[in-house]
């Protein structure tokens, strides 16, 4: 069967930095997500690592580690809004899986 | 506006009684997929398709059934709602799947369901 293990929650301080890991144990490796959820709302797409290393986009850095089986998502300069479940998504190589297996979802809670 | 919509948004209803939730996106998307979100579970795929008239089985398909007659449209059919299928529901799009570039799933905004 397919493995994401991600904490299920953390809390951090509001202008803080938070590392969300995320390890995963899959027959087969094709790219992984990371998804940001409001509660309530739908996921939206944060980052994407298809290869090793790391991967930055404004305040978000995602990092992969394929020999691991880790990736983690970095929030620099946290703000209030930063709270929500942040869901880490590995896509899996076809015929003979689902083609995006996710994560239970880390919920942070960003306190002032 | 590039979207992936659902209807009904909130729906009760008891057990037995057919229910269809309607997804559709304006993008063109050649995959569409299904999921159901539950406390503590998570996102888990019920169905998905690659292309029209091209569906498969998820993690958790039992009690579901789905059609994909046109590009823009994947309904998730209930033919007999059981108090277990109560979850909260999302379809999702992306371009394709075997693109190997990210391919951003969008998601709709949910239906939340409630079977008594």
């Amino acid at each position: 069967g397919q493995n994401i293990d991600q904490p299920t929650e953390m809390t951090a301080t509001e202008g803080a930095i938070v590392q969300i890991n995320c390890t995963y144990q899959t027959s087969g490796f094709n790219g992984l997500f990371w998804y940001q959820q409001h509660a309530g709302e739908a996921p939206t797409f944060l980052s994407y690592n298809v290869l090793d290393g790391l991967e930055e986009k404004g305040r978000f850095s995602s990092f992969l580690s394929r020999s691991k089986g880790y990736s983690y998502l970095l929030l620099k300069e946290l703000q209030m809004k930063d709270s929500a479940s942040y869901l880490c998504a590995v896509r899996l190589q076809l015929p003979g899986n689902t083609p995006l297996v996710f994560g239970k979802g880390t919920r942070l809670s960003v306190i002032a | 506006e590039a979207q992936v919509t659902q209807n009904p948004r909130y729906l009760i209803t008891v057990t037995g009684k057919k229910l269809t939730v309607t997804c559709s996106q304006n993008m063109n998307h050649e995959y569409m997929s299904w999921y159901r979100q539950d406390p503590g579970l998570g996102l888990r795929q019920i169905y998905y398709s690659m292309n029209v008239e091209v569906t498969d089985k998820g993690d958790v398909p039992e009690g579901y059934k789905v059609s994909r007659k046109e590009k823009r449209n994947f309904p998730l059919i209930l033919e007999s709602p059981s108090p277990n299928q109560t979850s909260l529901y999302f379809c999702a799009s992306s371009l394709s799947l075997f693109r190997s570039t990210p391919d951003t799933q969008y998601f709709g905004p949910g239906t939340r369901l409630t079977v008594l």
